[in-house]
């Protein structure tokens, strides 16, 4: 069985802040690992994914995220938040063979001026 | 590339009524599409696997009776709500995984807004 925990329903970072959003992955075999991102009554869009490469994944927008195995984390970041990164952030794990995707309850992300 | 179109993007009907949406994959093949459900300021929640050329796989408590999935070619999957009722209404979101990718990426469509009257 997998699933993923996201650390806060709700981020409120400033224009111009560091953006850090929290994800924990539990999974008995290797695990891949995604990060949506849904804004208002749309659909969700990758930002990166982790399939066994490289542990420091770029993605689009400015964010990256981190595989650590040894704290089974996948944490989003991006250095300098914009107002249009306010949106809703879905974090997913799967992993080979198995295409089916469990999401976390997501975080939404709050950028004040 | 890998976009993914649904239409209608919004929909009212009246109680009773059966509602169609389709799920295409713009510019990839789609072995497997995959069928969500979201509630408001909630994650999301696989109702069913849709399979070219197969029936649907249905996750547990879905009923595959009301929630009509039909995947007849590699670019085109349909959900059909039969006899729509009021605590039907919620947003429909499909994805498509391109049947060259082993990374099992999912790509989403831009969701479609039923509301049941």
């Amino acid at each position: 069985a997998q699933s993923v925990t996201q650390l806060g329903s709700h981020v409120s970072v400033s224009e111009g802040a560091l953006v850090l959003l929290r994800c924990n992955y539990s999974s008995s075999v290797p695990p891949y690992l995604f990060w949506y991102v849904q804004y208002p009554n749309q659909g969700l869009q990758l930002l990166l994914k982790y399939t066994s490469a490289a542990t420091l994944v770029k993605g689009i927008n400015g964010f990256e995220a981190e595989f650590k195995k040894s704290e089974t984390s996948f944490h989003l970041t991006k250095p300098s938040a914009h107002m249009s990164d306010a949106a809703e952030y879905f974090c997913a794990v799967s992993h080979a063979g198995y295409s089916t995707l469990t999401f976390g309850k997501g975080t939404m992300l709050l950028v004040s001026p | 590339g890998a976009v993914v179109s649904q239409h209608p993007s919004r929909v009212i009907c009246k109680s009773g009524t059966s509602v169609k949406i389709e799920c295409r994959s713009l510019d990839f093949q789609a072995t497997t599409m995959f069928w969500y459900r979201q509630f408001p300021k909630q994650s999301l929640m696989l109702m069913a696997t849709s399979n070219e050329g197969s029936k649907a796989t249905y996750e547990q408590g879905v009923e595959k009776d009301k929630f009509l999935i039909n995947h007849a070619s590699l670019t085109l999957s349909t959900l059909t709500v039969t006899s729509a009722h009021p605590e039907d209404s919620s947003f429909y979101i499909c994805s498509a995984r391109d049947s060259r990718d082993w990374e099992d990426t999912q790509y989403f469509g831009p969701g479609t807004r039923l509301t049941v009257l």
